[in-house]
């Protein structure tokens, strides 16, 4: 069974540009989770849907930052404009439930310059 | 989430050594989750642990989760050189979907 998968695996972009994360969870699981790494801050929780809505926006840093979920086997995390202090991994997880073992994909390293 | 307490913050192993480290919150949890993470991947779940006191282990690791339901530990033993990478503990409360990281434990093999 595939798990997590996310696009691209690298991204390069120059500040201002728009970048947009994708992610394909695990087939049969309706939470999904977008999660941001630094070494400064450690995993921190974006943004968390159930069943496709988003219940809990409260991580997004700031207005630059937007998620969607149009349907169950795709999201997507938008940041426009992009700044330098946006690089980071990013991270998708999903899980069964909302409480159940959530699943990594292996991430997005996002740089911007 | 809040942050856990993950100890120590990194270490260096020699292959065949057992391995051990532990995370502490000020309030409890009542799931404990350790994972790894290796360079350019994702964490990956290794173990989770749901009752207090509960010891479980999957091959080579041995997770247990402490009786106050405030801490947890990891151990590898006879450690070999895949087992480097960092490792996360993790706390979540009862039909919550918020994860409390720990700072993670980087584990380096010594030549």
């Amino acid at each position: 069974d595939a798990g997590v998968i996310q696009s691209p695996r690298h991204e390069v972009t120059e500040m201002g540009q728009e970048v947009t994360l994708r992610c394909k969870p695990i087939s049969g699981h309706n939470s999904l989770f977008w999660y941001r790494q630094t070494m400064m801050r450690g995993l921190e929780l974006l943004i968390y849907f159930n069943n496709n809505v988003p219940i809990d926006d409260s991580g997004m840093p700031e207005d630059r930052f937007s998620a969607k979920m149009p349907n169950a086997s795709f999201s997507t995390l938008k940041i426009q404009p992009s700044e330098p202090r946006d690089s980071a991994v990013y991270f998708c997880a999903s899980s069964l439930g909302k409480s159940d073992e959530q699943y990594f994909g292996p991430g997005t390293r996002l740089t911007v310059t | 989430g809040q942050q856990l307490n993950q100890s120590p913050q990194s270490m260096f192993i020699q292959e065949g050594e057992d391995v051990s480290m532990n995370c502490t919150s000020s309030s409890i949890f009542n799931t404990w989750l350790w994972y790894k993470q290796d360079p350019g991947e994702g964490p990956v779940l290794l173990i989770a642990l749901y009752k207090a006191g509960e010891l479980t282990s999957n091959g080579r690791l041995t997770a247990q989760f402490g009786i106050t339901r405030k801490d947890s530990f990891l151990n590898i033993s006879a450690s070999i050189p895949s087992d480097v990478g960092i490792y996360f503990c993790a706390g979540q409360l009862i039909r919550d979907y918020k994860l409390s990281f720990g700072a993670g434990t980087t584990v380096t093999v010594r030549a």
